[in-house]
């Protein structure tokens, strides 16, 4: 099973902000926490990962938790292309391979 | 860089018949692939992890004697769906372990995909 649950769907407008949370209590201390967006009918697309400290690229921010319990992925300023399903996940319990849940459909609109 | 094919992007075929599907690392060398299916709607799920030069390790409720996973070289992995039937039908996507230098060493790349139709 996945060690993330996250929100079902989210609304945003385009221009604003939009902040994806992830809850991921039971990772332990050295398991990354991955950031990929899905496009209908295409393969997953790589956006971030973090472990401890915050991390931004050109893509989005990542805003992880003291605890390491949750994190927050951050699209400054959302377009209509981004609308995708948003998966936060980490890896499987061998620690092979990274396992997602049932992510976050994020609807930008206009 | 990091970029993963997959061929072919859609397939339909006759129940009983095999499929073939071929993922590539095209930039860089994977001692890892990972297999992945998608049912409309769901999430993804592993299927197997694929290491070069090595047999498969198969996820739980998988038959490893229907999907066969071949990983002979740094950069190609198949997977072959033998005896296909409607129920086999989804999306098949693959995913490369990245290599090593673009951050953490676990970072997946993934593949556009494979759409299989079994009538």
């Amino acid at each position: 099973d996945a060690k993330t649950t996250q929100p079902t769907s989210m609304d945003c407008a385009e221009g604003r902000a939009a902040n994806l949370p992830c809850n991921h209590s039971t990772i332990s201390g050295n398991e990354y926490v991955y950031w990929y967006r899905q496009i209908h009918s295409q393969g997953p697309q790589y956006i971030i990962h973090g472990l401890k400290n915050n991390e931004t690229n050109e893509m989005a921010s990542l805003i992880i938790t003291e605890d390491r319990k949750s994190s927050t992925l951050i699209l400054p300023h959302a377009t209509l292309r981004d609308t995708a399903v948003y998966y936060c996940s980490s890896n499987n319990q061998a620690g092979t391979a990274l396992i997602f849940g049932k992510g976050t459909t994020l609807s930008v609109s206009s | 860089g990091a970029v993963v094919s997959q061929h072919p992007s859609r397939v339909i075929c006759k129940s009983g018949t095999s499929v073939k599907i071929e993922c590539r690392s095209l930039d860089f060398q994977a001692t890892t692939m990972f297999w992945y299916r998608q049912f409309p709607k769901q999430s993804l799920m592993l299927m197997a992890t694929s290491n070069e030069g090595s047999k498969a390790t198969y996820e739980q409720g998988v038959e490893k004697d229907k999907f066969l996973i071949n990983h002979a070289s740094l950069t190609l992995s198949t997977l072959t769906v033998t005896s296909a039937h409607p129920e086999d039908s989804s999306f098949y996507i693959c995913s490369a372990r990245g290599p090593t230098g673009q951050g953490a060493t676990d970072t997946q790349y993934f593949g556009p995909g494979t759409r299989l139709t079994v009538l």
